[in-house]
């Protein structure tokens, strides 16, 4: 079965310190995987996706195939970085999407 | 930027009441979602709809749920006889071809049933 696994349900750090949030997947096709952010009381929002592979407010993320992962890694956090993070994954043509458990990320002064 | 909009943001009702969400995708988007998700949990698919017609539901959307599409711009969900366990925010959201399976969602109704 597809699965979304998010190991840290809060993150912690500094700002101007480097973030990695953890996600790994299991699925036995090619998926495709989503970075959306939630700020507090506001919708879900499309941070980034695989297939873009582009760099979002500081943000990158890079599908390994090999350890079946799609970390969200920043270099220099900001205290707007503040949210609650999900990586999801959908098989493509609009399927429905697997989400993650979600990781607190709190950047503190 | 157009966005996916939706109400009430907050509704409490009583358990067997019904309940309408309702949500506005956006104009030009074909593929249409609910999602759920119960405090301190997962986002939870629930269905998916496409050519006016459910593509996917999960299992928790039983025969209490069903969705809509009574024109061309809302898309509700109706929960019939709810239940304490329905308590949840529920999330529309919407896509299009072109936009790289990528889906919008709106802020959320956040629904209470005592």
């Amino acid at each position: 079965a597809q699965r979304v696994t998010q190991p840290e349900k809060l993150l912690s750090v500094f700002k101007g310190a480097p973030v990695e949030l953890k996600c790994n997947y299991s699925y036995s096709g090619s998926p495709e995987l989503f970075w959306y952010v939630q700020y507090s009381r506001q919708r879900l929002q499309l941070l980034l996706r695989h297939i873009s592979r582009e760099s979002i407010k500081g943000f990158t993320a890079d599908l390994n195939k090999g350890e079946t992962s799609f970390h969200l890694k920043k270099p220099f956090a900001q205290e707007e970085d503040s949210a609650m993070y999900y990586c999801a994954l959908t098989m493509g043509n609009f399927n429905k999407f697997y989400f993650g458990s979600g990781t607190k990320l709190n950047v503190k002064p | 930027e157009p966005e996916v909009t939706q109400t009430p943001s907050h509704q409490v009702t009583q358990m067997g009441q019904e309940v309408i969400l309702r949500c506005v995708p956006i104009s030009n988007h074909l593929y249409f979602y609910w999602y759920r998700q119960i405090l301190g949990q997962k986002v939870e698919f629930l269905v998916s709809f496409y050519n006016n017609e459910i593509s996917e539901k999960s299992e928790i959307f039983d025969d209490q749920f069903s969705v809509e599409r009574p024109d061309g711009s809302n898309f509700t969900l109706k929960i019939r006889s709810t239940k304490l366990e329905d308590s949840a925010m529920y999330f529309c959201a919407s896509g299009r071809q072109g936009s790289g399976n990528t889906i919008y969602f709106g802020e959320g109704s956040w629904l209470t049933v005592v």
